[in-house]
């Protein structure tokens, strides 16, 4: 069946250090990725996409990396800041069509 | 301002009655999709909507129905044949060919006493 695993727990990092989630799946073959951030109570919001030909992607302190061999994505927060605790999503394209299958979200606490 | 509007924020229903979640949005987007969220649960697909006048069943349409009239609007109704509408909705838009991130609305909180 398909999968796509984020950690459940949540990631308390102390403000100034680098957070780093990932995103698993299995049975899916996205040509791309994308990671949203999601607070308490809102809609999510995209921060980036990388493309299946893309080894990694910046975006200020973000970072996103894609292996399709390893079938995984890791996303990294650099120098975290308290207003960076969020949920983030990972998103996987599934059908080739816009059509987004999301995994369960990781939540992310940095402690000032 | 562009944007994605979902209406009302909070809403309350009676077992038994269909309720309608309104999403409107501005920013001249070809596709929609609506979406449930329950606690601790990744975001699922009910319907979407690539172009006016079509729509496709999600992972769990069974229960809601959807129409688009119009361009800007994409109207979700919770039936009640839907066993537990209790939960998070969200709407979300985005360019119709591929690659493109979506954009969502604040979400609607339907509770059904």
């Amino acid at each position: 069946s398909q999968k796509i695993e984020q950690n459940s727990e949540a990631l308390n990092i102390q403000e100034g250090k680098t957070a780093t989630l990932t995103c698993n799946y299995t049975n899916y073959s996205p040509a791309y990725l994308q990671w949203y951030r999601q607070d308490p109570g809102r809609g999510p919001v995209f921060l980036l996409l990388i493309r299946e030909n893309e080894k990694e992607k910046r975006k200020e302190r973000l970072k996103v990396t894609f292996d399709t061999t390893l079938k995984q994505s890791l996303f990294h927060i650099t120098a975290s800041q308290p207003a960076d605790s969020a949920t983030y999503l990972c998103a996987l394209d599934n059908y080739g069509n816009n059509r987004l299958a999301f995994g369960k979200g990781n939540q992310v606490v940095v402690i000032p | 301002d562009g944007g994605i509007t979902q209406s009302p924020k909070y809403l309350f229903r009676k077992e038994g009655q269909n309720v309608t979640l309104s999403c409107e949005q501005n920013l001249n987007h070809d596709a929609m999709y609506w979406y449930r969220q329950d606690p601790g649960q990744g975001l699922r697909l009910i319907y979407y909507s690539q172009i006016v006048n079509d729509f496709q069943k999600g992972d769990i349409a069974e229960g809601y129905s959807v129409s688009r009239e119009k361009k800007e609007s994409f109207p979700l109704t919770v039936t009640s044949a839907q066993k537990n509408p209790t939960a998070f909705y969200l709407c979300a838009s985005s360019r119709r060919d591929r690659h493109n991130e979506q954009f969502f609305g604040p979400g609607t909180r339907l509770t059904v006493l």
